[in-house]
């Protein structure tokens, strides 16, 4: 149990262009999932928090119009970056958690973003 | 807020060897520790966790030590594998619903066969 996909697992677009992630948890409903930024040989950045129902919560230093995150149902979650730049590139991944006491939180597989 | 510190930041042993890696954190509420393993491109996979309430747990070749009143933590692989080579990631959380992991910067295990 408690797998989670991710879709794309990689995408390249254009400058400018906006990319649209989706982590879905597939046998077990996610009231909350994370999306993380990882660089190359660098630990897990959390960006944001999804809570199903509401908006997200953002870590500092992450813009919120630039990184849309709707986690309408409890298995979907999305992470729009809009006008995207090189700068943006890079491995993004979902994580999800079950609701009540559970704690561990369960990976995606990623999404590699190349903005060119 | 929370802050995770990993040591080392790469590990190189023999295959046969053991192999610790140790994290410390900074907040006394965390009470969820756990332990990820990453193979190059691919998503961080749950090894081993800890809560407070315990000092420590053993799955197979893995265990975890915790020692709250020094605010660390320690994973332990014995007789080590070439596939145990990852980066591997400590984290911790206070544990409440819709709290988040706060990550160590990894450990980059090598394992020379």
């Amino acid at each position: 149990g408690a797998v989670v996909s991710q879709h794309p697992s990689r995408v390249i677009c254009k400058s400018g262009t906006s990319v649209k992630i989706e982590c879905r948890s597939l046998d077990f409903q996610a009231t909350t999932m994370f999306w993380y930024r990882q660089f190359p040989k660098k630990s897990l950045m959390l960006m944001a928090t999804s809570n199903e129902g509401s908006k997200a919560t953002y870590e500092q230093g992450v813009e919120k119009d630039k990184f849309l995150i709707n986690h309408a149902s409890l298995t979907l979650s999305t992470l729009t970056v809009t006008s995207a730049h090189p700068e943006d590139s890079s491995f993004y991944i979902c994580s999800a958690r079950s609701g009540g006491k559970g704690e561990t939180q369960y990976f995606g597989p990623g999404t590699r973003l190349l903005v060119l | 807020g929370e802050n995770v510190e990993q040591h080392p930041s790469t590990l190189s042993v023999q295959e046969g060897d053991s192999a610790v890696i140790k994290c410390t954190y900074s907040d006394s509420a965390s009470n969820y520790f756990p332990w990820y393993k990453q193979e190059l491109g691919k998503r961080p996979q749950l090894i081993i966790d800890i809560r407070s309430n315990v000092g420590e747990k053993k799955d197979q070749r893995i265990a975890v030590t915790l020692n709250k009143t020094a605010k660390h933590f320690s994973l332990h692989i014995t007789e080590t594998q070439p596939e145990d080579s990852a980066v591997y990631f400590c984290a911790a959380s206070k544990g409440n619903a819709g709290n988040m992991l706060t990550f160590g910067g990894g450990t980059r295990l090598m394992v020379k066969p």
